[in-house]
């Protein structure tokens, strides 16, 4: 079975700057997708990312941007530039692509943007 | 016009009553879910439906019964509810062929 583990409960950051949200996972699958989700005070679940395990380029959209380091079994992501919107619940998720498509969450990070 | 959309989003009612949360979604999407969050914001998978039919069922009480009348629509009927069904559900969809996976906003149930 797949497991994702978020060993960041809460993290801080300063508006402007970089911060790294960590995302280890465990497959013995060799095709897999990786996503990044986040999760507002609001409620609703917005996609930010995707990464497929055979995809040799790292994944890039706008301001995020996932670190793929397939040998480690991480899928971190990386927000530059953060902004005060930025602070929300963030969650990664697995998928295996060879399977019935359902996705396994990780326990998620908080993240508080400061000024 | 929203793409998945649930109804109601806050849903309160009391033990032992029968309660529906309704999913519909106009992006012609052929497989839905419905994933729960608990308290600790954990989310889970429940089910999911391809085409109206089946495919994951994943370890929930048979107090849950979803039902897809049709591609568009995957409601959960929940019997004889109990405390620990309060809860955040999320219906989502996704197209063949791809695996991202579209979120509705959500519906807060609170059994009291």
């Amino acid at each position: 079975a797949q497991k994702i583990t978020q060993t960041q409960p809460g993290m801080f950051v300063q508006e402007k700057e970089a911060v790294t949200l960590d995302c280890t996972y465990d497959t013995s699958d060799q095709s897999y997708g990786l996503f990044w989700y986040k999760q507002p005070s609001s409620g609703e679940m917005i996609f930010l990312i995707y990464q497929g395990s055979y995809d040799e380029q790292n994944a890039t959209e706008g301001r995020y941007s996932l670190n793929f380091q397939k040998a480690r079994k991480s899928a971190n992501l990386v927000i530059s530039a953060s902004q005060l919107g930025d602070s929300a619940m963030y969650f990664c998720a697995m998928i295996l692509t060879g399977t019935a498509s359902k996705l396994t969450f990780g326990t998620g990070t908080r993240l508080q943007v400061t000024l | 016009d929203t793409a998945v959309s649930q109804t109601p989003k806050y849903l309160v009612t009391q033990m032992g009553n029968d309660k529906s949360i309704k999913c519909e979604q106009n992006l012609g999407h052929d497989t839905m879910y419905w994933y729960k969050q608990d308290s600790k914001k954990f989310l889970k998978i429940m089910f999911s439906y391809n085409n109206k039919e089946l495919i994951i069922n994943e370890t929930v009480p048979n107090r849950f019964s979803p039902k897809s009348p049709d591609k568009a629509h995957l409601n959960l009927h929940i019997n004889s509810l109990e405390l620990g069904d309060s809860a955040v559900y999320f219906c989502a969809t996704s197209k063949g062929g791809s695996y991202e996976q579209y979120f509705g906003p959500g519906t807060r149930l609170t059994v009291t």
